[in-house]
């Protein structure tokens, strides 16, 4: 089946310092990612949609400037969360729809991003 | 605006049935999904549906009606491994998913 390979697992960073997730798909193309940040308890949020070869759509509220994405190839797109500051703490999630029977949207592992 | 209504949080006794409500109101519909969300894990798929009607998987069924805006999703035979939080999305007319804020069902044995 489709899968998402979403790296790092978790991570803890200092205030001010900047932290990159990455999000492949491993046995199809992903034109389209989904990023997605989820706090205890609560639903997942979209934060951002990443289109392969152009600029991410982000949703209302979402800073552009703080959460970087780059989706340069078919198979690999990347969030840049950009001085972190501790109400950056989440769980952050990619998801990508690959065309199958199913029809369902493959989600990363998640990253769990500290930041003190 | 855009709304999807389920409960909060539901208990059932291992090897019984549990059935976790989804009605929503959406600027148009593409499909329904439900995922399993383990915590600490991202989601996992479990169906979708786009026709009214009851889709068997296993131990889990869904059920869609659109002319209601409702569906739900049925856990036959609960083992404790259930345990987790049920989210219910619906695809909208501009195929952007509107998320649910997740049932979190506790299986007592």
């Amino acid at each position: 089946g489709a899968v998402v390979s979403q790296h790092p697992s978790w991570v803890i960073c200092k205030s001010g310092t900047s932290v990159k997730i990455e999000c492949r798909s491993l046995d199809f193309q992903a034109t389209t990612m989904f990023w997605y940040r989820q706090f205890p308890k609560q639903s997942l949020m979209l934060m951002a949609t990443s289109n392969e070869g152009s600029k991410a759509t982000y949703e209302q509220g979402v800073e552009k400037d703080k959460f970087l994405i780059n989706h340069a190839s078919l198979t690999l797109s990347t969030l840049t969360v950009t001085s972190a500051h501790p109400e950056d703490s989440s769980f952050y999630i990619c998801s990508a729809r690959a065309i199958g029977a199913d029809y369902g949207y493959t989600f990363g592992s998640g990253t769990r991003l500290t930041v003190v | 605006g855009q709304n999807i209504d389920q409960p909060t949080e539901m208990t059932a006794t291992e090897g019984a049935i549990v059935q976790i409500n989804c009605t929503y109101q959406t600027s148009g519909f593409n499909g329904l999904f439900w995922y399993q969300q383990h915590a600490g894990e991202a989601p996992t798929f479990l169906s979708y549906n786009v026709l009214d009607g009851l889709e068997e998987k296993g131990r889990f069924s869904s059920f869609l009606s659109r002319s209601k805006g409702y569906s739900y999703l049925l856990l036959k035979e609960l083992q404790m491994k259930d345990s987790a939080s049920y989210l219910c999305a619906v695809m909208d007319s501009n195929y952007q998913l509107i998320w649910g804020a997740g049932t979190k069902l506790i299986i007592k044995p």
